[in-house]
Formats: structure tokens, C-alpha cells, sequence
């Protein structure tokens, strides 16, 4: 089955500490991953794309495809971090979104 | 300077009563989604538009239609909303299918 697993509902980081928010998928063909990122009180926007391969507020993420994981990590997580992200993934005819994780980071 | 637009930001409608949700954009966007997202779960695609091509998702219920009357346009039409389709819904756009995809700030369905 085609999907996308976010196995943390919720992260609770430490101002300055790493972050890694995890994305594992199951798809048989060669799928284009993204992140999405809502803020509070925003609406759901891009972070990042795989084939972009850039970092964007700091975030990096790999695609993996050995490991089928698109984990998203930044080496120093900020106070504006919070918010809900979402991994999502396009395949050939299949748009999959995650169902989030909420990101808080604690002062 | 809103690029995705969504009206109402909350609809309450009756149980059976047909509905009739609606998205604007100002991108000139190629594709309009519709995506359903209950509390807690994934954003669910249920169909969308390439241009004038209307593409549903195989496990789309008949009960959800939609109408893109032109390029900044396009409706969702609950004609019997039950119980479950109690939802955010959020409309999104994007140049080409499945590439970035820019989001409206949705509209919350509350059937009574």
C-alpha cells in the first residue's frame, strides 16, 4: 500500500538542541518527497522538496530511498520553529500527506 | 495580497442539506485541489483539476462533486452532507500537478 508515516505526533525539542522529524513512505515507483510546514494561525505552505536539495530556515532533509525515509533535521532548533510539518509525497497519479507532526520547541 | 482564496472560513450546514464550498486564486495556477482533513489526520486529496480536466480520486465518495468554471475558480459540492463530512477542507493550487502547491486557509464544515 502507498503511504506516508510521520511516527512522532508530536516533538518536544529544547531551544538550541537538534531536530529531526521523521518520514518513512511505501510506494513502488520513484516518488518526489516534500515538506510542509503550518504556523499558527497561517496557512500550509512548502518548506522543502527533495529535488530541490536545499536548506530552507535551516532545514535539511535526504531522501533515502535504501531506508524509504525523507527525515527533516535542523542542527539548532529556534523558538519560531513550532508548528505542525507535514511529509508529502507525489507519485505518478498519488498525492500522500502525512499526518503531521506538531514541532514545540521549549524555552 | 492573498494568492488562494476561501470562502466561507466556516460553513454550518444541516444533515442531507446540499453545500457548496469555494476557492479563488490570483496565481493563474494550472491545477485547484481539494483536499478533506478531519482532526488529527492527514490532508486527503479528493480530486482535482488540470485546467479543465477534472481527475477524482478512486476512493472519492459520489457524494463530494466539484465545478471549475474558469481558471481562478473552483467549487466543492457536498450534495448530502452526513455526519462524517464534518472537516476541514482546503482548497490548494499548483503550476504544474504535484508540484509546490500553494494553500488557502481552508474552510471548516460543521453539519448539525
Amino acid at each position: 500500500a502507498q503511504r506516508v508515516t510521520q511516527p512522532e505526533k508530536l516533538l518536544s525539542v529544547f531551544k538550541g538542541a537538534p531536530v529531526e522529524l521523521k518520514c518513512n513512505y511505501s510506494y513502488s515507483g520513484s516518488p518526489e518527497l516534500f515538506w510542509y510546514v503550518q504556523y499558527s494561525r497561517q496557512r500550509l505552505q512548502l518548506l522543502l522538496r527533495h529535488i530541490s536539495r536545499e536548506s530552507i530556515k535551516g532545514f535539511t532533509a535526504d531522501l533515502n530511498k535504501g531506508e524509504t525515509s525523507f527525515h527533516l533535521k535542523k542542527p539548532f532548533a529556534q523558538e519560531e520553529d513550532s508548528a505542525m510539518y507535514y511529509c508529502a509525497l507525489k507519485g505518478d497519479d498519488k498525492i500522500i500527506f502525512g499526518k503531521g507532526t506538531r514541532l514545540h520547541i521549549l524555552p | 495580497d492573498a494568492m488562494v482564496i476561501q470562502n466561507p472560513r466556516y460553513q454550518v450546514t444541516q444533515f442531507g442539506k446540499p453545500v457548496t464550498l469555494s476557492c479563488s486564486q490570483t496565481l493563474n495556477h494550472n491545477v485547484m485541489y481539494w483536499y478533506q482533513q478531519k482532526s488529527s489526520q492527514a490532508p486527503k486529496l479528493l480530486f482535482h483539476y488540470y485546467d479543465k480536466d477534472f481527475n477524482n480520486e478512486a476512493d472519492t465518495p459520489d457524494n463530494f462533486q466539484s465545478r471549475r468554471p474558469n481558471t481562478s475558480f473552483c467549487f466543492l459540492d457536498i450534495r448530502s452532507p452526513g455526519l462524517g463530512d464534518a472537516a476541514m477542507y482546503l482548497c490548494a493550487t499548483s503550476r504544474d500537478w504535484g508540484g509546490e502547491q500553494y494553500f488557502g486557509p481552508g474552510t471548516r464544515l460543521t453539519v448539525t
